[in-house]
């Protein structure tokens, strides 16, 4: 099974509210990641785990938070949702971090009002 | 910093025509060299991958040779059809990062 799966598949929030995003998988992976994407834009690295160890983009690092509980799930958790949130959010994995191929998630689109 | 630079934004084309998606590159190191495939409704899929200077990828009829000298990956297919509609990204990885993308090309086939 090379699956990996994101809830929910569309998301809508309130300026100033929290949001948190859920992923999964199934391939034992030890490297989760998070990607942003925007109409135009290439997908940005948000961070990643590797294992239980969290690597945050710089300069997003105040902006995401994120949580592993085990190997299967990671969430990503913005705090304050702004309109400029508004965006795809992609999760990922593979079994290692570099040079690796990367399993994707259909994606969540979230939509800040 | 690394970067992925894909000339192309769109392109549209006829069942049966030549593609061809141009990918350059920026890193400081040796980076691995990818592209994936991105399809309406579904995330990136990964197409394959070039580890090394004149490495030949490969993947569905699509193929992508790593040229250091030039710094560039660029994917071709000598006849697409409807179904090759979808996004296609180049990105590259690097030693202990992850993956980064380029803006991504749509591809429009048109029977």
């Amino acid at each position: 099974d090379t699956t990996v799966k994101q809830n929910p598949r569309y998301k809508l929030a309130r300026v100033g509210k929290p949001v948190n995003l859920i992923c999964s998988q199934t391939m034992n992976h030890d490297t989760m990641y998070w990607y942003q994407k925007k109409p135009n834009q290439a997908p940005k690295l948000l961070l990643f785990y590797y294992d239980k160890i969290l690597n945050r983009e710089a300069d997003t690092f105040e902006k995401f938070q994120s949580s592993r509980p085990n190997n299967s799930f990671c969430s990503l958790y913005i705090g304050s949702a702004g309109l400029e949130y508004s965006a795809m959010y992609l999760c990922a994995s593979s079994r290692e971090i570099q040079n690796e191929r990367l399993f994707f998630g259909h994606g969540t689109k979230l939509s800040v009002l | 910093g690394d970067s992925v630079t894909q000339t192309e934004g769109q392109v549209a084309l006829s069942e049966e025509d030549f593609l061809t998606i141009h990918c350059n590159y920026s890193a400081s190191g040796y980076p691995a060299l990818f592209w994936y495939v991105q399809y309406p409704g579904e995330g990136p899929q990964f197409l394959f991958r070039a580890s090394r200077d004149k490495e030949k990828g490969s993947s569905r009829g699509f193929e992508a040779t790593y040229d250091k000298g030039t710094t560039s990956f660029h994917l071709r297919k000598a006849s697409v059809q409807e179904s090759d509609s979808a996004v296609y990204y180049c990105a590259l990885g690097d030693w202990g990062r992850a993956l980064i993308f380029g803006t991504g090309t749509t591809v429009s086939v048109s029977p």
